[in-house]
């Protein structure tokens, strides 16, 4: 069974704390992985990644894929009070079917002040 | 532009009801989505549409649902009856790249109640 999970499915920092969300497939015929950030309404793309070891980065955040090991990171530094949010991975398999799109169930960071 | 337009924000139906949400894409974006996210599944792709025409519905969870793009800037997803396991946030996304794995604009959702 194709499947996407998240870890830890919650967190809690302090403001300045560097954090890591991991994120583990098991997908046959893998194409992609993305990473989106949903705060209290609709998700916002972060990342796209395809290739192994190629770092994909925006500000303080960045992701890397191990495709290899079949897993992601998506690391946060320096995390601000605004990084609160539910982190969503999601892998595409080969195929156009709206089922070749697996979401796993999120990490739910909190940063305090 | 004012992004993917949702409507209604909310709504709250008893069961064996006809529910449409509506979604109005952002201009000029040949892909639209519809997602349902709840607590118990997470986020699921249920159909999208290319250029107006629908790609894939393996996604729609039953009979149920029902989805239609008449035109580039308005789509409908439709549940008719509508049960309360429906219940959930239905989404809709658009993109202007090929393929379901690429960057999408996300509504703000519609929250359905089914009582």
């Amino acid at each position: 069974e194709d499947k996407v999970v998240q870890s830890p499915l919650s967190l809690v920092v302090h403001e300045g704390d560097t954090v890591t969300l991991n994120c583990s497939y098991e997908v046959t015929n893998f194409r992609s992985l993305l990473w989106y950030k949903q705060e209290k309404k609709a998700p916002t793309f972060l990342f796209m990644l395809t290739s192994s070891g190629i770092e994909k980065k925006s500000g303080r955040l960045s992701s890397i894929l191990d495709k290899k090991e079949l897993f992601s990171i998506l690391n946060i530094t320096a995390t601000q009070t605004g990084d609160s949010a539910v982190y969503l991975c999601a892998v595409s398999q080969d195929g156009a079917g709206a089922n070749n799109l697996f979401f796993g169930t999120g990490t739910r960071l909190t940063v305090i002040p | 532009d004012a992004g993917v337009i949702q409507s209604p924000r909310h709504e709250v139906t008893e069961m064996g009801q006809e529910v449409t949400l509506r979604c109005k894409p952002i201009s000029g974006h040949d892909y639209l989505f519809w997602y349902r996210q709840t607590m118990m599944r997470g986020l699921e792709l249920l159909i999208y549409f290319n250029n107006n025409v629908p790609i894939d519905d393996s996604g729609m969870p039953e009979d149920r649902f029902s989805a239609k793009m008449p035109n580039a800037s308005f789509s409908t997803l439709k549940i008719q009856p509508s049960e309360p396991r429906d219940s959930a946030v239905y989404f809709c996304a658009s993109s202007f790249v090929s393929g379901f794995d690429n960057e999408q604009f996300f509504g703000p959702g519609t929250r359905l109640t089914v009582l």
